[in-house]
């Protein structure tokens, strides 16, 4: 296990409404990176967070925001969820900037939109 | 479009042989590249990586060989074990590139599947 936990395991939404999805970083690491992994695809960056700024963008829509906490964890926020969203989220975290450091990656929030 | 991808989707090997897995990438801007394993239900495990000053690294039964000439990484896993049965990612990134982070770029996948 990386020490990388995320939360809810699994979520089912309906198109238009929002969620908001919580990772936990492993101890030490400053940097989390959000991932959304389609099915049968590999996961695709959507954003990082280093120091709590928003450190590099993926090609995502505003629509898809974040945060992260000065204990390092982060928050990934979707609004008015399309049917598309559905996937599996994943989240990483790693010493440093992405690139750098290697990134673990947790076990994922799988989200269904109906 | 995606600038990592794998030549096989599905590669099936016999319990014992060794494995190969492939990949090439399209940016020569890439100079970190890093193999995730990905068991079903699970997030990707951090297998091996490679910066793009070594042409082959060595870990617990895995090797990584790099080579810039052809942009292409290889996967090696020496006697394969039923529990390596997984989707293998190759991804990669720039260590440096400038600006905000870009993330790691990720193939599509090769899905290894072990015969008794």
């Amino acid at each position: 296990e990386t020490g990388v936990t995320q939360s809810p395991t699994h979520l089912i939404k309906t198109r238009g409404q929002q969620v908001t999805l919580r990772c936990s970083s492993q101890s030490g690491h400053n940097t989390v990176s959000w991932y959304q992994q389609a099915l049968g695809q590999g996961p695709q960056f959507i954003f990082q967070y280093y120091r709590e700024e928003e450190n590099g963008r993926g090609n995502f829509p505003p629509r898809f925001s974040g945060l992260q906490f000065p204990n390092y964890s982060s928050e990934l926020n979707v609004n008015a969820l399309e049917l598309d969203d559905s996937a599996l989220y994943l989240c990483a975290s790693s010493l440093g900037l992405a690139g750098q450091e290697t990134q673990y990656f947790g076990p994922g929030t799988r989200l269904l939109v109906l | 479009g995606e600038s990592v991808g794998l030549h096989l989707p599905t590669l099936s090997v016999q319990e014992g042989d060794n494995s190969i897995i492939n990949c090439a990438y399209s940016n020569s801007a890439s100079d970190y590249f890093i193999w995730y394993k990905q068991e079903s239900g699970k997030g990707p495990q951090f297998i091996i990586d490679i910066r793009s000053n070594m042409d082959k690294r060595q870990g617990q039964r895995v090797t990584v060989l790099l080579n810039k000439t052809v942009k292409h990484l290889s996967l090696q896993i020496a006697a394969t074990q039923p529990g390596d049965s997984a989707v293998y990612f190759c991804a990669e990134n720039i260590m440096y590139s400038g600006g905000g982070a870009d993330g790691l770029t990720f193939g599509k996948g090769t899905h290894l599947i072990i015969q008794p």
